[in-house]
């Protein structure tokens, strides 16, 4: 039991690339969501998913896009990579949306130049 | 717009004291408030969640207390420990989840 599993964990991107990061759960969670931690910000929400095959906006999803083609894997797309989008993206799995613990996966550290 | 706010950002402390982190929030219409610990280059690992319907809730040497009339939450760390330093971020369900800034706890030895 894996629990959430995100990849890759460090990358290093040129302004305009495009890159996609992995996120894997193994424990049958309905809902899968998407932040990124900044200095004196906090964990703000990029997108959720409700579960396979949909998705939603969450309060920062300018500059991304995800899918949920499968329950265990929620994709987050970057298209054209910008240097305000340096950040560690967490992705997260929970069984429902309002009574149970969330579960975090390890991060990734993304650097835009 | 709910916002959550944690005081004091830092905190530094000896080894064996009791200690408590605070924790408010602007709307009092949430599902629960969970409480993390964030050790430096990791992910959030849960450490208490507490309904709306419940005032506290234990673990250990941590107690979360929920006090959702007046938008506040404390988590009392008993005989703090070097091991317990790391950023602990309290989050609040009401709709989205949303996270306060974080206190980043220091014990020294």
């Amino acid at each position: 039991n894996a629990g959430v599993t995100q990849t890759p964990k460090f990358r290093v991107l040129k302004t305009g690339q495009s890159m996609t990061l992995l996120c894997a759960q193994d424990m049958n969670h309905e809902y899968m969501y998407w932040y990124r931690q900044d200095p004196g910000m906090g964990l703000r929400l990029i997108h959720y998913s409700v579960g396979e095959g949909t998705t939603a906006k969450g309060e920062v999803p300018d500059g991304y896009n995800v899918s949920r083609l499968k329950k265990q894997n929620f994709l987050l797309g970057l298209e054209s990579a910008a240097p305000s989008q340096t950040s560690v993206y967490f992705c997260a799995g929970s069984y429902d949306f309002s009574g149970n613990t969330i579960y975090f996966g390890e991060g990734s550290w993304l650097t835009v130049v | 717009k709910q916002e959550v706010t944690q005081i004091p950002a830092a905190l530094s402390v000896p080894e064996g004291e009791n200690l408590v982190l605070n924790c408010s929030f602007t709307d009092s219409a949430i599902y629960n408030l969970q409480w993390f610990r964030q050790d430096p280059g990791k992910g959030l690992t849960s450490l208490l969640l507490i309904q709306s319907s419940q005032r506290e809730q234990t673990s250990g040497r941590l107690n979360a207390s929920l006090d959702k009339s007046s938008g506040r939450s404390t988590l009392y760390i008993a005989a703090s420990q070097p091991g317990d330093s790391a950023t602990y971020l309290c989050a609040v369900r009401s709709g989205k989840l949303i996270f306060g800034q974080g206190t980043t706890l220091q014990v020294k030895p």
